[in-house]
């Protein structure tokens, strides 16, 4: 499986903007970036997900490096519902089919301060 | 907005005996995932299931476990015989179609502890 590093905790203030980091030095050409969160006491939840370019929805933004090799989670203005942990994650391929499993790491813990 | 529906939100049973956790996934969706998290580790892949039939599963998945599509709206797991280590918080979630592109809903989770 290829694997993703995240710094273990991250702090930032309301109304500021976040960058979360990860890197997935092993990524395959064709493995899609996912991020997901955890917001206390609740399941998982999708974030943003993307192949080589840039991708913006309406809750974050996710920067691909050119090599494809690390990419960041961007939250435009922080707020207090942030607070959660953030995963990056890489879609799992077997023998190249993918049957959709989700493999969680620890994650980034995002504090976000008043 | 559709969402992932699970009952019971927490579960108490005794060690040995036989839990049924229940999900309502979102009702377009094909796909249909079990995960658990015991308490302050990492979300744990268990089972992947799609037409009827299990599609991949973990070692954590093994012959205690079973999952079910009893009629065209719920997703059910089974633990035959608890244990005190399968106490966890056990998500259950669907996505549209599998696939890299494709995001999977999880339900609030249903909270199983055995004593």
């Amino acid at each position: 499986d290829a694997k993703t590093t995240q710094p273990n905790s991250m702090e930032s203030n309301e109304e500021e903007p976040v960058h979360l980091p990860c890197n997935h030095s092993t990524i395959s050409g064709t493995d899609y970036i996912h991020w997901y969160r955890q917001l206390p006491s609740q399941g998982p939840e999708y974030v943003i997900h993307g192949l080589t370019s840039n991708v913006n929805n309406r809750m974050a933004s996710l920067a691909i490096a050119e090599d494809r090799k690390s990419s960041t989670l961007i939250l435009h203005r922080a707020t207090l519902r942030d607070a959660a942990v953030y995963y990056c994650i890489l879609r799992d391929k077997e023998g190249g089919t993918s049957y959709g499993k989700l493999t969680f790491g620890q994650g980034t813990i995002l504090t976000v301060h008043p | 907005e559709p969402e992932v529906t699970q009952t019971p939100s927490h579960q108490v049973t005794q060690m040995g005996q036989e839990v049924i956790l229940r999900c309502v996934p979102i009702s377009n969706h094909l796909y249909f995932y079990w995960y658990r998290q015991i308490l302050g580790q990492k979300v744990e892949f268990l089972v992947s299931f799609y037409n009827n039939e299990i599609s991949e599963k973990s070692e954590i998945f093994d012959d205690q476990f079973s999952v079910e599509r009893p009629d065209g709206s719920n997703f059910t797991l089974k633990i035959r015989s608890t244990k005190l280590e399968d106490s966890a918080m056990y998500f259950c979630a669907s996505s549209e179609w599998t696939g890299d592109r494709y995001e999977q809903y999880f339900g609030p989770g249903t909270r199983l502890t055995v004593t």
